[in-house]
């Protein structure tokens, strides 16, 4: 089967450092994407790992474990914009399949 | 266009209407997907096209939904004689390929009275 584990919500101090953790078990596996989107917005992307380990992009970086069926996603230096729902996405034989998200708020 | 672009934005209709609902993808992405989110909930896939073909239509939650993509560019997700149920928000998302980065647009906000 296929299944996307993330928590449903976190919160998080601005200038903080924050990790949201994603198993995930799907029929093939191509990589894993991150997704943010804020409330009342369409998605936009984050990153995409396709081998194991570490991908730093500024402030996020997101990591790939693929005998694990892990992923997480680190954020720095918290801002309060970052407040948003982060979406896993493994990409499974020809689709994305989308977790249902974790929401995350900064606080001052 | 510079993004996807989906129409209408908003659409209220009663029980029981048929609803188009449009999406322009950025031109020359082979891969067009529809996703649906109700509210507070995850993306819910629906169909995927590749070209004109839709190798995956596994996530049409019935057979009053149907999709179909022209010239490889425009498509149409139609919903027939709508319930309430299929409130939700439409996302259109097209990439280059299945491992390419998606694009989502804006997305049709779709009410059943």
């Amino acid at each position: 089967g296929q299944n996307i584990d993330q928590p449903t919500e976190m919160t998080a101090t601005e200038g903080a450092i924050v990790q949201i953790n994603c198993t995930y078990q799907t029929s093939g596996f191509n990589g894993l994407f991150w997704y943010q989107q804020h409330a009342g917005e369409a998605p936009t992307f984050l990153s995409y790992n396709v081998l194991d380990g570490l991908e730093e992009k500024g402030r996020f970086s997101s990591f790939l474990s693929r005998s694990k069926g892990y992923s997480y996603l680190l954020l720095k230096e918290l801002q309060m914009k970052d407040s948003a729902s982060y979406l896993c996405a493994p990409l499974g034989t020809d689709k994305l399949i989308f977790g249902t998200g974790t929401r995350l708020q900064v606080f001052p | 266009g510079a993004g996807v672009s989906q129409s209408p934005s908003n659409k209220v209709t009663e029980k029981g209407k048929d609803v188009e609902l449009r999406c322009d993808p950025i031109s020359g992405h082979t891969a067009l997907y529809w996703y649906r989110q109700s509210l507070g909930q995850g993306l819910e896939f629906l169909i995927y096209f590749q070209g004109n073909s839709a190798p995956d239509k596994s996530g049409l939650p019935s057979d009053r939904f149907s999709a179909e993509r022209t010239g490889g560019s425009v498509s149409t997700l139609t919903i027939q004689r709508t319930q309430q149920e299929d409130s939700a928000v439409y996302l259109c998302a097209s990439s280059g390929g299945p491992s390419n980065e998606q694009f989502f647009g804006p997305g049709t906000r779709l009410t059943v009275l």
